[in-house]
């Protein structure tokens, strides 16, 4: 199996600060991720596919970057909106979540 | 308007059954590959059951021979039977829509609201 691995596990920010989260796959998965925002009570919404294609209606300042085994996704200015807890996924083989990043008000 | 409703959730004792289902508009269910994932509470996302737009289906490990995903396409939707549950199939069951771009699968682009399976005596 492959397995996702993202850091930190938890990001204390503040609005406007440029927020990056990596994650990691245990074997090369090309460019088959996926990044994914969810909120408390939330289904998870669909930001980043194909490591850096951003999906329509989600905001220029979230970005995705790499290929092979690692990968990021960046915020350029973090807004209100933007706390949430942020999963990585591959799609290689089957489909791996990463265990989540928390992105909290500093 | 593309959307997933998922119904079915609730309380069920342990070794009980469960189905759950997910309603698809704006698409349609037979054309594309669907899945459930579900979310234990206070915990990450883990992908259970995927179904092909043909007739194929994968499963994780922990709910093979458990679990059945099925697909009734008079009805657009999608069915997850869960058979022999376990207090560790607690959570929150999502029901997603697998995209395809030039015929090669991608990220789970549509998700449902989710629904709350709680096993438990």
């Amino acid at each position: 199996d492959i397995q996702m691995t993202q850091s930190p596990s938890t990001l204390s920010a503040s609005v406007g600060d440029r927020v990056t989260i990596t994650c990691r796959a245990s074997q090369s998965i090309s460019s088959w991720l996926a990044w994914y925002q969810q909120k408390p009570g939330k289904a998870p919404k669909l930001l980043i596919y194909k490591a850096s294609n951003l999906e329509s209606g989600v905001p220029s300042r979230f970005s995705g970057s790499g290929s092979g085994t690692e990968f990021t996704l960046t915020i350029s200015s973090l807004q209100p909106d933007d706390f949430a807890t942020y999963y990585c996924q591959q799609y290689n083989h089957y489909w791996t979540f990463g265990q989540g990043t928390k992105v909290e008000i500093k | 308007e593309v959307q997933l409703v998922e119904t079915g959730g609730g309380l069920i004792q342990p070794g009980g059954s469960l189905r759950l289902s997910c309603a698809a508009s704006g698409f349609t269910v037979s054309n594309n590959y669907m899945g459930w994932v579900r979310q234990a509470p206070g915990k990450g996302l883990e992908w259970v059951s995927v179904i092909y737009s043909g007739a194929g289906s994968y499963y994780r490990d922990s709910v093979k021979g458990r679990f059945t995903i099925s697909r009734d396409n008079s009805k657009n939707t999608v069915y997850l039977q869960m058979n022999s549950l376990r207090a560790e199939d607690t959570a929150v069951y999502y029901c997603a829509r697998i995209s395809e771009v030039g015929g090669i699968l991608d990220a789970f682009d549509i998700w449902g609201q989710g629904t709350m399976v709680t096993v438990s005596s």
